[in-house]
């Protein structure tokens, strides 16, 4: 079965850098692209960018480039989503997502989300 | 880039057919598949359509999913309405660079 397990949720203050997880199981984590989405309270999803894990191939949403960081780590099937210094607005919920066999831009499976709080 | 519109909101009754749809700005809705995801309140997404008309495994067939060339348009239409169906649900294409969601349909079933 095709899990996708996301860190639990964070309460941090502006400027407080933070890196999330995803972390895959059931399939092999090495082939499938892994996508970012963002949901701000009330909004819709917005992309953030993929990353392939089995080379780390990573491509950004023009609006997120320079935002944030996607990584991912192999060994243990998982991948990030980091900040470096942390803004209210960045305050939503995370989603990660599996792209389909083949595809980098089709999600058939989606983790819970990580709700990022940041306030002062 | 491109933009993907979507009604706002849409409502039937249980046991009707609705369609909901999703029109592309620029570039032809042929060019890359499009993906339709629910979104019940307080729940992650899930994936109803991927690749234009196929569903996931535990997805019912009530579900479909097809594009229009004609209108440069998706639809995803559910027939026998359920109350549980009542949702938000967004499209999603891509144009070669940047994936794009629609902003997204509620669908009340009452």
């Amino acid at each position: 079965e095709v899990q996708l397990v996301q860190s639990g949720a964070e309460v941090k203050k502006p400027g407080e850098s933070l890196k999330i997880s995803c972390k895959g199981s059931g399939y092999s984590f090495t082939s499938h692209w892994i996508g970012w989405v963002r949901q701000m309270p009330g909004k819709g999803l917005e992309w953030m960018g993929i990353i392939y894990p089995g080379d780390s191939d990573t491509r950004y949403s023009p609006s997120f480039q320079g935002q944030v960081t996607i990584s991912a780590d192999k060994s243990v099937n998982t991948a990030y989503l980091q900040w470096s210094s942390l803004k209210a607005s960045d305050s939503a919920i995370y989603y990660c997502a599996r792209a389909a066999p083949g595809s980098h831009e089709s999600f058939d499976f989606w983790g819970p989300g990580t709700m990022v709080i940041v306030s002062s | 880039n491109f933009m993907l519109t979507q009604p706002h909101s849409v409502s039937e009754s249980p046991g009707k057919t609705i369609t909901i749809s999703c029109t592309r700005t620029s570039g032809s809705i042929a060019n890359h598949y499009v993906q339709w995801y629910q979104q019940r309140p307080g729940s992650a997404p899930t994936t109803v359509i991927y690749e234009d008309n196929v569903r996931p495994s535990g997805v019912p067939d009530r579900f479909s999913g097809s594009i229009d060339v004609s209108s440069n348009s998706a639809s995803l239409t559910i027939s026998g309405l359920k109350t549980e169906d009542g949702a938000d649900y967004y499209c999603q294409s891509y144009d070669g660079h940047t994936v794009v969601f629609g902003g997204g349909t509620k669908l009340t079933v009452l």
